[in-house]
Parts: C-alpha cells; structure tokens; sequence
C-alpha cells in the first residue's frame, strides 16, 4: 500500500540556520513527489516537484529537495530559513488518480 | 484568474443535516478534487474529476457526492451530516495528467463542524 511518512511533527529553527524536513514514501513504482506548504488558516501551495530526471529539484522560495531512489525519500531542504517560512510543509505521492500525502511537519522559526 | 474558489469558509451543521460545499475554478483545468484534512492525518483524497461528467472516489468516500455538471464547478454534498465529517474541506484542481501527476492549486478551503 501507498504510504507517506514524515516523522517530524514539529520542528523549530532558529532564523538564518539550515533546514531539512524529511520524507519517506512508500510505493510500488517511481512515483511523482511534491512538496506543499500551509500557511495558518490558507490553501496549501506548491513548493516543488519530482517526476523524472534530475534527482535534485529546485523550488520557490529558495527550498530544494533530492529525490533518492535507495532510500524511498524525497527530503526538502533550504540553506537559511526565513522567519515567514514558519507554516506546516507537505510531502505528498502522487499516481494516476491517486495523492497521498504525509501527516506534514510544523516548522516554527526563533528569532 | 480568480484560481481555486470555496463556500463557504465556515459552516456549522447539526446531526443529519445536509448541505453543499461549492468549489469552483477559472483556469478551466480537467482534473478537480476533493480534500478534507484532518489534525495529524495530512489530507485525504474524497473525491474526483477527470472532466465534466465524469466523477470517481478516492481514498475515503463514504458519506460524499459529487457530480461534475461544467468544467467550472465541482459541488461536494453531505447527504446527512455526521460528526465524524467535522473536518476542513479542501478543494483542488490541475490542468491535465490525472489528480495524482500535475501540480495541483487548492481552494482556501471550508472549515465545517458537526455538532
């Protein structure tokens, strides 16, 4: 069965440091991979994509992810983090007329 | 471009009442959906569209309907409202390669309570 899993629920940063939120999915073929954020009380939003080709995929905003095939995982990463990247992120397998998404990981930003 | 619109933002249903929530999209994508998310489950795919008159379920059905009467429009009906429903409703569209393989733009969503 299809599976999304992002085992951080919360995570908090301090503004100006790295981030990684990590992803691990679960499914039979090489599937296609988002990621979307959520701002408080907002629709979510594309950050990137995976379908095919470069393992290492650039997004809005200054995030990236890397798709890794051995691993079954699809982390996201951006180099500084800025205090409006505080919201809930995503990580979500898509297929034909499938979506699945993972139970999304809180990000909070310190001063 | 208006992109993804829902009504309304907030409602409260009692017990067995029914209702509709409206979705709604401009960009005259094929492929629409229906969300609800709830606290620690991410979103769960209900309901969708791979065109006018053509509607399919998706990962947790049960107690919806929909119909896909235009391109533009996508309702979501709750016969009669349970409290297990009480959740944020979330509706999605994408231009074309099925729900699962285009970006998809979301509505602001439709936070209902069932009480």
């Amino acid at each position: 069965a299809q599976s999304v899993t992002q085992p951080d629920i919360h995570i908090t940063v301090s503004e100006g440091a790295s981030l990684e939120l990590r992803c691990n999915y679960s499914y039979g073929a090489t599937p296609y991979l988002f990621w979307y954020v959520q701002s408080p009380g907002q629709g979510l939003q594309l950050l990137l994509k995976y379908f095919s080709g470069d393992t290492l995929v650039q997004g809005i905003k200054g995030f990236e992810a890397e798709f890794k095939r051995s691993q079954s995982s699809f982390n996201l990463r951006k180099p500084s983090v800025h205090w409006s990247d505080a919201a809930e992120y995503f990580c979500a397998v898509g297929a034909i007329n499938k979506f699945y998404f993972g139970s999304g990981t809180k990000l909070n930003v310190k001063p | 471009n208006a992109g993804v619109t829902q009504t309304p933002k907030f409602q409260v249903l009692k017990t067995g009442q029914s209702m509709t929530l409206q979705c709604a999209q401009d960009m005259n994508h094929e492929y629409m959906s229906w969300y609800r998310q709830d606290p620690g489950m991410g979103l769960r795919l209900i309901h969708y569209s791979v065109g006018a008159g053509i509607t399919d379920q998706g990962e947790v059905p049960n107690g919806y309907n929909v119909s896909r009467s235009t391109t533009e429009d996508f309702p979501l009906r709750l016969l009669s409202a349970a409290p297990s429903q009480t959740s944020v409703y979330f509706c999605a569209s994408s231009y074309g390669g099925g729900v699962g393989t285009d970006t998809q733009y979301f509505g602001p969503g439709t936070r209902l309570t069932v009480l």
